[in-house]
């Protein structure tokens, strides 16, 4: 069974303090890895897509990196606007469904003025 | 009215009443799913239309309906639902093929079950 596990839970961070959220992954051949941000009274909305360890993606502050076991998403010197919850999500190669996404719990960021 | 629209956005219902939840999206996608997420929890996929044909349904109890009428609309229908159904229910679309991952999402529908 693909299990994503997310951590830290929740992560506060004063403006500017740049840190790294955790996405460690079991995943029977991995099609896919998905970060998505999530704010308060919003839907997810869609971040980066990792295909194979070594990729990275970078986005503003934002940079996903990926091993074969875990994806780091590196926050460089965030701003308030950044807090939100952050998911992580797989898609497995075998067990033939392009569309089945399996999510982590998330990580709630708060950033400090 | 672009992305992915909901609603309603809130809903209050009995354990006997029967509502239905709606969405559309605006992206020209084929595919379009129904999620549900609890606190504390993961997001939970329910149900997955391609190109209107339902191709994922994850052991959901039959007191939820999905219905998928053209590629635009999604409808989630409830009855006799249980207050654990409680939670967020959102919409996604997506493309197809290799794309499928990358999922838009509506704002979602707030339900409780009293």
């Amino acid at each position: 069974e693909d299990q994503v596990t997310q951590s830290p839970e929740a992560l506060r961070l004063q403006e500017g303090e740049s840190s790294s959220l955790n996405c460690s992954y079991t995943v029977s051949g991995l099609r896919g890895l998905f970060w998505y941000r999530q704010d308060p009274g919003k839907g997810p909305e869609f971040l980066f897509t990792l295909y194979s360890a070594g990729e990275e993606k970078e986005k503003e502050r934002l940079k996903a990196t990926l091993t074969k076991k875990e994806s780091f998403l590196h926050i460089t010197a965030p701003k308030p606007e950044d807090s939100a919850t952050y998911l992580c999500a797989v898609q497995a190669l075998s067990g033939g469904s392009n569309y089945k996404l399996t999510f982590g719990k998330g990580t709630l960021l708060t950033v400090n003025p | 009215e672009t992305g992915v629209t909901q609603t309603p956005r809130h809903l209050v219902m009995g354990m006997t009443n029967k509502k239905s939840l709606k969405c559309e999206q605006h992206l020209g996608h084929n595919a379009m799913y129904w999620y549900k997420q609890s606190a504390k929890k993961p997001l939970e996929l329910m149900f997955v239309y391609s190109l209107e044909e339902r191709v994922e349904n994850n052991s959901v109890p039959s007191r939820f309906s999905p219905e998928c009428p053209n590629s635009s609309h999604l409808f989630l229908h409830l009855h006799t639902l249980q207050p654990e159904d409680s939670a967020l229910y959102l919409c996604a679309s997506s493309q197809e093929g290799g794309r499928a991952g990358e999922q838009f999402f509506g704002p979602g529908t707030r339900l409780t079950v009293l």
